[in-house]
């Protein structure tokens, strides 16, 4: 149970172009989305979080504009990297949490998508 | 599929106990074994582990790989009520974190809810 993922796992693109990102729950609605961004040393860096039928919340320094995130349904949230740059290759990974019910807020992560702007 | 499964799935014990998690892996490509804190949002880095039988070791927290057993543990010695958390572990299975090749992804386990009581 609690499996999330992502599509596509890999994309490349050239630069100036948009690329979309899915992040599905498979087997549990996910009232929480987060999306975030790998760095070299492993890393993990918060980039925004999406709750269903609301604005995305996103941490500081991450541009709304140019991430834009969409969690349209409980199973569904979507990050756009809209007029991707060569600095925006990275290594993204979502993951979902069900509703609220325990100490912790549980997340349950994607596999990660390699986007490469060439 | 890959799969990667942490024990146990919750545990609690007192201040200044020992606790010893266990992340096993089914993994084709295997590459590295990461462990992440997870307090609020944002998982932190703890470990990164390609070698079999060296011991890392940050403080109070050590992990160590058995790559013939397919598994990893994480220990922290004189517990605190600070290491409460869900400690997460991950395997790559691919050289994208280290050697900038295709991704394969991450696998994550569900994690290990620790909780530490004064």
């Amino acid at each position: 149970g609690a499996v999330v993922s992502q599509h596509p796992s890999r994309v490349i693109c050239k630069s100036g172009t948009s690329v979309k990102i899915e992040c599905r729950s498979l087997d549990f609605q996910a009232t929480t989305m987060f999306w975030y961004r790998q760095f070299p040393k492993q890393s993990l860096m918060l980039m925004a979080t999406s709750n269903e039928g609301s604005k995305a919340t996103y941490e500081q320094g991450v541009e709304k504009d140019k991430f834009l995130i969409n969690h349209a349904s409980l199973t569904l949230s979507t990050l756009t990297v809209t007029s991707a740059h060569p600095e925006d290759s990275s290594f993204y990974i979502c993951s979902a949490s069900p509703p609220s019910g325990g100490t912790y807020n549980e997340q349950f992560f994607g596999p990660g998508t390699r986007l490469t702007v060439l | 599929e890959d799969k990667v499964v942490q024990s146990p799935l919750s545990l609690v014990v007192h201040e200044g106990d020992t606790v010893t998690l266990n992340c096993s892996y089914e993994v084709t490509n295997f590459r590295s074994l990461l462990w992440y804190k997870q307090e609020k949002k944002a998982p932190t880095f703890l470990f990164m582990l390609t070698s079999s039988g060296i011991e890392k070791k940050s403080g109070r927290l050590s992990s160590i790989l058995d790559k013939k057993e397919l598994s990893s543990i994480l220990n922290i010695t004189a517990t605190q009520t600070g290491d409460s958390a869900i400690y997460l572990c991950a395997v790559e299975a691919s050289g994208y974190l280290l050697w900038g090749g295709g991704a394969d992804g991450l696998t994550f386990g569900k994690g290990t809810h620790l909780i530490i009581q004064p």
